[in-house]
Order: C-alpha cells, then structure tokens, then sequence
C-alpha cells in the first residue's frame, strides 16, 4: 500500500493563480479531509468527505473547493490564490469509525507571491 | 467551545532524559484523546490513542499518555528519550458531535540536546 500521497511537494503560485493539489489514498478509506497548518496553530480542517460524492465545509472553507467523484481522489482547488495561503497542506483519510487513525500524507508546500 | 492547549511551544531535553509534554482539552463530553508525532518534512503519524478504559495507554516508540479527567489532561510522556524523538508533537481531541472532527492543539517541538 501506497498509503495517503499528496503531489506536487512543492509549489510557488503568483496572487490570483489558480491550482490543483492532489491527494489519493488505496487503503479503501471512506473519510477523507484536508488540513493547512501554519506555524504556532496547528492543523486546521479545510474541507473534508465522509464518502465519494459527498464533501462539507470545515474551519476554514474560504478560497479552496474540493470534489470527492471516487473514494480514492479527493483533490484541493485554490481558486485564486492570495498570500494567506501561504501553507502547507495535508491530506489525511481514515475509515469511518470515530476512533480509528487518521493516515497523512506528506504534504504539500505551498508560497503564493 | 471545544479546544486543545499544548502549553509548550517548545521543551529542550538532554538525550536519555525523561519527558512529558503536557495537554489539556476543553470537551463537553467523554473525550476521545490523541497524540500525534511529525518529523521534519514528514506528514503526522499517530503515536497513541485513547477512548475508554485504562487511563495509562501505551504507544508506539516506547511513549505512554495517562488521562486525568479531573486536570482536563492527557499528557504525553517517555522515560528516556533518543536523538530520534526530536519532532513536534500534537495533541487532539475528537469532536464528535462535530461530523468526528479532531480539535488540534498548536504543536510542541521536541529538542534534543546530545
């Protein structure tokens, strides 16, 4: 098993650019969420997916949508990026039990000039 | 509302010291409590985690946690540390009434003096 993977690892975007981040996971996860952590807060939940064709709004929605068309992609739009984004970004997925682990992929990180 | 302190922002410990980074939640109800271990440029990888039951739980790389529910606490602990634990650590709580959403505490670094 792969795991969770996340690409690109890197990325530098100008203000108002728009991208992708990819995140796929083949352990047949039904819960799949996106986190930004920034130094000094954490990890705070974007938007997350309790199955595929289902997403909802986590703590900090604003600027990012997601799709969740298979169980296995579930990946992050930055509709046009702002230095606020500055992050980095992780994808975690779990099965749907409330106490089973969350797997994280490596992150992805990410500048906006 | 639901939240996570992690007091230290960051613990310097010589290395085969003792260690114990500390936590403490705010929840409504019975919470369910983890920890989680990032190395540099790496993704987070759960340490331990705790539900029910025993309030001593044992994890991976020789760390334990004790829930004090009295002190609002689940702090992290390891008899004798190794250059290989320097890494942030966080602690989260389960906020179940919230779609199983975690509640993460900011993060503690780990240094290790040699």
């Amino acid at each position: 098993n792969a795991g969770v993977t996340q690409t690109p690892k890197f990325q530098v975007l100008k203000t108002g650019q728009s991208m992708t981040l990819q995140c796929a996971q083949d352990m047949n996860h039904e819960y799949m969420s996106w986190y930004r952590q920034d130094p000094g807060m954490g990890l705070r939940l974007i938007h997350y997916s309790v199955g595929a064709g289902i997403t909802d709004q986590g703590e900090v929605p604003n600027g990012y949508n997601v799709s969740r068309s298979t169980t296995e992609d579930f990946p992050l739009r930055l509709l046009s990026a702002a230095p606020s984004q500055t992050s980095v970004y992780f994808c975690a997925s779990r099965r749907e039990g409330n106490t089973d682990t969350q797997y994280f992929g490596p992150g992805t990180r990410l500048t906006v000039l | 509302a639901q939240s996570v302190t992690q007091p230290d922002i960051h613990i310097t410990v010589s290395e085969g010291a003792s260690l114990e980074l500390r936590c403490n939640y705010s929840y409504g109800a019975t919470p369910y409590l983890f920890w989680y271990v990032q190395s540099p440029g790496q993704g987070l990888q759960l340490l331990l985690k705790y539900f029910s039951g025993d309030t001593l739980v044992q994890g991976i790389k020789g760390f334990e946690a004790e829930f004090k529910r009295s002190q609002s606490s689940f702090n992290l602990r390891k008899p004798s540390v190794h250059w290989s634990d320097a890494a942030e650590y966080f602690c989260a709580v389960g906020a179940f009434d919230s779609n199983y959403q975690l509640i993460w505490g900011a993060g503690t670094k780990l240094i290790i003096k040699p």
